[in-house]
C-alpha cells in the first residue's frame, strides 16, 4: 500500500522535449513537495504546495511548472528539456507546514536527457 | 539562511562495529533537525528528528542522535551496524520560509558496511 507514488520510475528523453512526472499520496496530507537530487546526491527543494496553493518556489526555471489538481496530487511538467535537467526527482508530502513535520518521500523518478 | 554540513562523504565500517556520522548546522533561530536514510534506488525515510526537549533522540533501526547546541552538531550513531544499514544518510535542518516548511539537506554520507 504505497503512501507516496510517482510515475514513471524512469524517463529517458531527448533535449528539447516536454515531459511530465506524476505524484500521488494516499496519506491524507495537505502539503506536497518536489525535490531534485543531482548526480552527487545533493537534494534541493524545488516547489511546495499547501492545499493546492503554491507556497515555495525555489528559483526554479519557468520551464518547470508544477500543477496540483487536488490535495492528493502534485504533477511536474518540464518544457524544453536540457541536459542539466537530468536528475532524480522526488515527490514528498507532509501534514501541515510546521517546521517539525515529517516529510514522506516517493521512490523517485530518474530523468535522463540525451 | 540555514545550512547543514556533513563532514564525511563516505564512511566504511565493518559489520557489528559502531559508527558515527557527523552533521553540523548553522542556524540563528529555533532548530529543527532531521536524519533521513536513502536505501539504494529508493526514496528517503525518516530515521529520527529533534524538535525540543531531551538532547538524545532515539530513532528507528537502533539509531540515535545527540543535539549539541554549543557545538551546533547533530551527530548520528549506532552501536553495532548491520549489512542492511548500507545506505546514504542525510542530515537536514528545517526552516520556516514564506509560511512553509523548507528542509535544507546536507551533502549526504554514504555508509558502507563490510562483512
Amino acid at each position: 500500500d504505497t503512501a507516496v507514488s510517482q510515475t514513471p520510475k524512469y524517463l529517458v528523453t531527448q533535449m528539447g522535449n516536454d515531459k511530465s512526472i506524476k505524484c500521488e499520496q494516499n496519506l491524507g496530507h495537505d502539503t506536497m513537495y518536489w525535490y531534485k537530487q543531482d548526480s552527487k546526491k545533493f537534494l534541493k527543494i524545488m516547489f511546495s504546495y499547501n492545499n493546492k496553493e503554491l507556497i515555495i518556489n525555489e528559483t526554479v526555471p519557468n520551464r518547470f511548472s508544477p500543477k496540483s489538481p487536488d490535495k492528493a496530487h502534485l504533477n511536474l511538467h518540464i518544457n524544453s528539456l536540457e541536459l542539466g535537467d537530468s536528475a532524480v526527482y522526488f515527490c514528498a508530502s507532509s501534514q501541515g507546514v510546521g517546521p517539525g513535520n515529517e516529510q514522506f518521500f516517493g521512490p523517485g523518478t530518474r530523468l535522463t536527457v540525451l | 539562511a540555514q545550512s547543514v554540513t556533513q563532514l564525511d562523504s563516505q564512511v566504511p565500517v565493518f559489520e557489528e562495529a559502531p559508527v558515527e556520522l557527523r552533521c553540523n548546522y548553522s542556524s540563528s533561530v529555533s532548530v529543527y533537525l532531521f536524519w533521513y536514510v536513502q536505501y539504494p534506488n529508493q526514496g528517503l525515510q525518516l530515521l529520527l528528528k529533534y524538535l525540543s526537549g531531551s538532547t538524545l533522540v532515539k530513532g528507528i533501526n537502533g539509531f540515535e542522535a545527540e543535539f549539541n547546541k554549543s557545538q551546533t552538531s547533530f551527530h548520528l550513531r549506532k552501536p553495532s551496524v548491520h549489512i542492511s544499514d548500507t545506505a546514504e544518510y542525510f542530515c537536514a535542518v528545517s526552516e520556516r520560509i514564506q509560511g512553509a516548511q523548507k528542509l535544507v539537506f546536507g551533502q549526504g554520507t554514504r555508509l558502507t558496511i563490510n562483512p
